[in-house]
């Protein structure tokens, strides 16, 4: 019972570089979002998809891409990594938007950018 | 705009004493409130929820009340246990249940520490 599959778990970039993150989920959700983790900041949604071919931004949405590949997948796509983009980034899940549609997260990906 | 305040952490406890960790928001209209628990390395995981005022969510001997008169969802558990030890965040959706739109807002995670 995978649920949310976020890779890769680590990763080290040096400034400027480019990377993709990736996220499945096979509990046939209909939403899926991306958040980044940071200490004293609680949680911040970067970018949400509430369902497949629609993707909208959220709270902190400058300097990341997302595309919602199928129903399955949501990638995160940084294209000049920077300092300030050190964090842990969530990826999870819902049936839907709505109020009584938990979210599943995935395990998240430590990204350092040096 | 809709925010959630949570007190500061990290909590500090022993084994079987009891908990609180106080949450507050800001919202317009009905929103339902969460907790959610995160675990040393692992994603956030559902805790419980409250749909309306006056509601009582509750899960593995937590439980949080719903209060629309002091804009409140304090989470508590009367004897806490070391494997409680977790960051526990609040969040909010102003969403109604058929309705799309923005995801939950999260406070910032109260970081509880148990001890045997």
């Amino acid at each position: 019972n995978a649920g949310v599959t976020q890779t890769p778990k680590f990763q080290v970039l040096k400034t400027g570089q480019s990377m993709t993150l990736q996220c499945a989920q096979d509990m046939n959700h209909n939403s899926m979002y991306w958040y980044r983790q940071d200490p004293g900041m609680g949680l911040r949604l970067i970018y949400y998809s509430a369902s497949e071919g629609t993707t909208d931004k959220g709270e902190v949405p400058n300097g990341y891409n997302v595309s919602r590949l199928n129903k399955r997948e949501f990638s995160l796509r940084l294209e000049s990594a920077a300092p300030s983009q050190t964090s842990v980034y969530f990826c999870a899940s819902s049936l839907s938007t709505g109020a009584n549609s938990p979210l599943h997260f995935g395990n998240g990906t430590r990204l350092t950018v040096t | 705009g809709n925010s959630v305040t949570q007190m500061e952490g990290p909590v500090t406890l022993s084994e079987e004493a009891f908990l609180t960790i106080n949450c507050t928001y800001t919202a317009t209209g009905y929103p339902s409130l969460f907790w959610y628990v995160q675990y040393p390395g692992e994603g956030l995981q559902l805790l419980l929820k409250a749909t309306k005022a006056d509601d009582k969510g509750s899960n593995k001997g937590f439980e949080a009340t719903y209060r629309k008169e002091t804009t409140s969802f304090h989470l508590e558990k009367g004897s806490v246990q070391v494997s409680d030890s977790a960051v526990y965040f609040c969040a909010l959706s102003d969403r109604g249940n058929n309705q799309a739109g923005t995801a939950l807002i999260f406070g910032k995670g109260t970081t509880l520490s148990v001890s045997s």
